[in-house]
């Protein structure tokens, strides 16, 4: 069972250009989210999804947007990066059955925008 | 808003104890949650408490307060493959995780 994995493992980008970060568990939970994770900020909530076909904004999702199409898929898009958005990306999913929901974590991708 | 709040890092000899203590203030409690990231890798989950008390697993054992919004993780016999930062974490209201900024635990020989 591979769990989450996510695509790229890094990347380096320019600023302005459109990027796509893959995340596709085999777990078939209902729940996924993407976080950011920045030096002294911790893991940030960019935007999530607790089932298919829905989806909310997190604490942070401005110049970021997902789709869920499908329970295992969920990617998200920079539409046009800017150097502020270099960090490492983690995807998350859990059963999405409520309090006790443990998310599990992705292997995350390293982004630099120049 | 969510405020929680855990040391930057810390420092222990092998085979010793550390306790990193986390304080939260949020909007609703639905559990606490505490994860282990070594370096370049994704966070691992550790414990989870709802309830107040302490809660046992092996070498790991951590504590909840919900009275005074209060939680650490006991690592006891520390060994090298410890040295990573270790993420508390709250559930609130909707369910969605706040997360603290991590605490550094460097384990010296």
């Amino acid at each position: 069972i591979a769990g989450i994995t996510q695509a790229p493992t890094s990347q380096i980008l320019a600023a302005g250009r459109r990027m796509t970060l893959r995340c596709t568990q085999d777990m078939r939970h209902n729940a996924m989210y993407w976080y950011r994770q920045d030096l002294g900020l911790g893991l940030r909530l960019i935007h999530y999804s607790n089932t298919a076909g829905t989806t909310g904004k997190g604490e942070v999702p401005d110049g970021y947007s997902v789709s869920r199409a499908n329970t295992d898929d969920f990617p998200l898009t920079l539409a046009s990066a800017v150097p502020s958005q270099t960090s490492v990306y983690f995807c998350a999913s859990s059963d999405g059955q409520g309090h006790t929901d443990t998310q599990y974590f992705g292997p995350g991708t390293r982004l630099t925008v120049l | 808003g969510q405020n929680i709040d855990q040391p930057t890092e810390m420092t222990a000899t092998e085979g010793a104890i550390v306790q990193i203590n986390c304080t939260y203030q949020t909007s609703g409690f639905n559990g606490l949650f505490w994860y282990q990231q070594h370096a370049g890798e994704a966070p691992t989950f550790l414990s989870y408490n709802v309830l107040d008390g302490l809660e046992e697993k092996g070498r790991f054992s951590s504590f909840l307060s919900r009275s005074k919004g209060y939680s650490y993780l006991l690592l006891k016999e520390l060994q090298m493959k410890d040295s990573a930062s270790y993420l508390c974490a709250v559930s609130s209201n909707d369910y969605k995780l706040s997360f603290g900024a991590g605490t550094t635990v460097t384990v010296r020989a």
